[in-house]
């Protein structure tokens, strides 16, 4: 198994562009998270999926932020516009349950300058 | 309100000495799991524990153990004989129908 498989694994932007990022979780696990990590805010959770469906968004910070699972084996993290302080690494797992051992990607630095 | 709170932000020991590493929590809800994730130097998260809130048994896992206190909502591990290995970021995390990790605690264990 080939475990979470995030792309990219680094990004660099200016202000203002749009940013995607992307997430392949592991086969056969209803649940996608995904998380951002500063040194400001430590680990967050950003929302969660359950068998595609969005099941809570509290954690996106802003408008800016949207994320979308079309499929069972792929989910996206959008930034648009992006800004410097999003500027963190983004992370996302996956599990069989809610309260399942989550399983990590590797993460996206995100660097917006 | 759900909330995790580690609240020792940094800790540094020298190699072999044992290291507790504290969790408390609240919750208001009767079922719910506790995590520990171990986050190393080179980024990633790897799980390393997950109880519910009716077993309140401790493990014991090689050098590393788990003590629940549902009467103090604590969830303390515990290192012994540090080893430089185990440096890395340590969190907590509380998960019912909500989520919540905690802030995490830097361990540097020297040699």
């Amino acid at each position: 198994d080939a475990g979470v498989i995030q792309s990219p694994r680094h990004e660099v932007t200016e202000m203002g562009q749009e940013v995607t990022l992307r997430c392949k979780p592991i086969s056969g696990h209803d649940y996608l998270f995904w998380y951002r990590q500063t040194m400001m805010r430590g680990l967050e959770l950003l929302i969660y999926f359950n068998n595609n469906v969005p099941i809570d968004d509290s954690g996106m910070p802003e408008d800016r932020f949207s994320a979308k699972m079309p499929n069972a084996s792929f989910s996206t993290l959008k930034i648009q516009p992006s800004e410097p302080r999003d500027s963190a690494v983004y992370f996302c797992a996956s599990s069989p349950g809610l309260a399942g051992k989550q399983f990590f990607g590797p993460g996206t630095r995100l660097t917006v300058l | 309100a759900q909330k995790v709170t580690q609240a020792q932000t940094e800790i540094s020991v020298v190699e072999k000495e044992d290291v507790t590493l504290d969790c408390v929590y609240e919750t208001r809800d009767t079922t719910y799991y506790l995590f520990w994730y171990k986050q190393p130097p080179s980024g990633e998260l790897v799980f390393l524990i997950r109880r519910n809130s009716f077993d309140e048994q401790n493990e014991i896992s090689g050098r590393y153990s788990w003590n629940f206190q549902k009467s103090t909502s604590s969830f303390n591990f515990t290192i012994t004989a540090s080893q430089v290995v185990d440096s890395a970021v340590y969190f907590c995390a509380l998960v019912n129908n909500d989520m919540r990790f905690g802030a995490g605690t830097r361990l540097t264990v020297k040699p």
